[in-house]
């Protein structure tokens, strides 16, 4: 049973150009969250989505920033215009369930706008 | 507004003896606590949760103590070992958003041989 599969593990952009960032959850889980660690800070919660909706986008920025969990398919998270400031950590979670239980994390992806 | 706070950067502790690390939260809606341990280059890994209908949860070598009325948790980690090298992260959430974890900025262990 393969683990949360994030790809890239490392992306450089430059300024002004689309960053696509993708997770495959766990088998059997339907609950993705995706989360920001910029440096020498936690993480930050972003997004939570189940297949097709998002269920709670309050911690996403309202510009530049979207998030979607096809019926097949990946989860993408999608940074357009990119500015230095989104150079960051952002990792993906997956669980079978929203009650509560942990939610295991994907290895992430190192995104570097240069 | 830091939310959930893990007041100690680093900790280092020599091999064999007992690691604490600390964490106080500041909304009392919290009732759902986790503990993740992240190596460089990799995603958190879940280590220990605890609710907030108890004090303490042990599994293994590692224990989760939750006060609820300084609004305070704690992991121990007894007897540390050099494997146990990493950050750990303190995490919070509330029943009316359990998804939602709200995490500390980590506390840097190191486990001296």
């Amino acid at each position: 049973n393969a683990g949360v599969m994030q790809n890239p593990r490392h992306l450089v952009r430059r300024r002004g150009q689309e960053a696509r960032l993708r997770c495959s959850p766990m088998k059997g889980h339907s609950h993705v969250y995706w989360y920001r660690q910029l440096p020498e800070e936690g993480l930050k919660f972003m997004v939570y989505l189940q297949k097709e909706n998002i269920i709670d986008e309050s911690g996403m920025p309202k510009e530049r920033f979207s998030a979607e969990f096809p019926k097949e398919g990946p989860s993408i998270l999608r940074i357009q215009q990119v500015v230095r400031g989104d150079s960051a950590a952002y990792f993906c979670a997956s669980s079978p369930s929203r009650d509560g239980t942990e939610a295991f994390f994907g290895q992430g992806t190192r995104l570097t706008v240069v | 507004d830091q939310q959930v706070k893990q007041n100690s950067p680093s900790l280092s502790v020599q091999e064999g003896r007992i690691s604490i690390l600390n964490c106080d939260y500041t909304n009392s809606m919290f009732d759902y606590f986790l503990w993740y341990k992240k190596y460089p280059a990799e995603g958190p890994t879940f280590l220990i949760s605890i609710s907030s209908i108890k004090d303490k949860n042990e599994d293994g070598r590692f224990t989760v103590f939750l006060n609820k009325s300084a609004k305070h948790l704690s992991l121990h980690i007894v007897p540390s070992q050099p494997g146990d090298s990493a950050v750990y992260f303190c995490a919070a959430s509330a029943s009316s958003g359990t998804y939602k974890y709200i995490f500390g900025t980590g506390t840097r262990l190191k486990v001296l041989a």
